[in-house]
């Protein structure tokens, strides 16, 4: 079945300071690639669509420069959350869809 | 956009009783996939039911889309089966694809006790 790996699944990074999530399909090729962010008893919210080859696609509210997306190959996203700090703090997942949509391990990420 | 509920927010069972989990959404989809999330947040694909039934083990659901609503049946709980369970749509208005992004309901808590 279709596999997406997402790397790391927990970071603790300095205020001020850049982090790099990478989503990865394993078994199959994603020219589109979703990611959401989910905080603490809450359901998902898509921050983004990452498009292969063009830029992504954010949803109202998203920062566009503090959340880089770069979806370069097939198989391969990545979300940058730069000059990070204690309010970036969440769990982030990517998703991406084949037959069904299957999502990566998520991120949880904390600021201090 | 289009609207997903989920019932109960929350639920409470002791070990081996069943339940039903209810989704409703506000327009025709062309994708529902019930998903578990696990204490380490971890989303785990049970069901991709656009329609019709589906069993899978102690898990079954079903989809009547005409009505709006999906039903997700856990028989015979067990304390593993405890996390969030969310229901998520891709509206049929959104490209006509399967591969359009999901609208996530908010969720039944599910805690079961031994």
């Amino acid at each position: 079945g279709a596999v997406v790996s997402q790397h790391p699944s927990w970071v603790i990074c300095k205020s001020g300071t850049s982090v790099k999530i990478e989503c990865r399909s394993l078994d199959f090729q994603a020219t589109t690639m979703f990611w959401y962010r989910q905080f603490p008893k809450q359901s998902l919210m898509l921050m983004a669509t990452s498009n292969e080859g063009s830029k992504a696609t954010y949803e109202q509210g998203v920062e566009k420069d503090k959340f880089l997306i770069n979806h370069a190959s097939l198989t391969l996203s990545t979300l940058t959350v730069t000059s990070a700090h204690p309010e970036d703090s969440s769990f982030y997942i990517c998703s991406a869809p084949s037959v069904a949509h299957t999502f990566g391990s998520g991120t949880r990420l904390t600021v201090v | 956009g289009i609207q997903v509920e989920q019932s109960p927010p929350d639920l409470i069972l002791q070990e081996g009783a069943n339940s039903t989990l209810r989704c409703n959404f506000s327009d025709s989809v062309n994708n529902l996939q019930w998903f578990h999330q696990n204490p380490w947040g971890q989303l785990i694909n049970l069901f991709y039911i656009p329609s019709g039934t589906k069993q899978n083990g102690r898990l079954s659901a079903t989809t009547v889309a005409t009505e709006r609503y999906s039903l997700l049946y856990i028989s015979s709980s067990q304390t593993t089966d405890s996390g969030v369970y969310f229901c998520a749509v891709v509206p049929l208005a959104d490209r006509g694809s399967t591969l359009g992004r999901l609208y996530f309901g908010r969720g039944t808590q599910l805690t079961v006790w031994p």
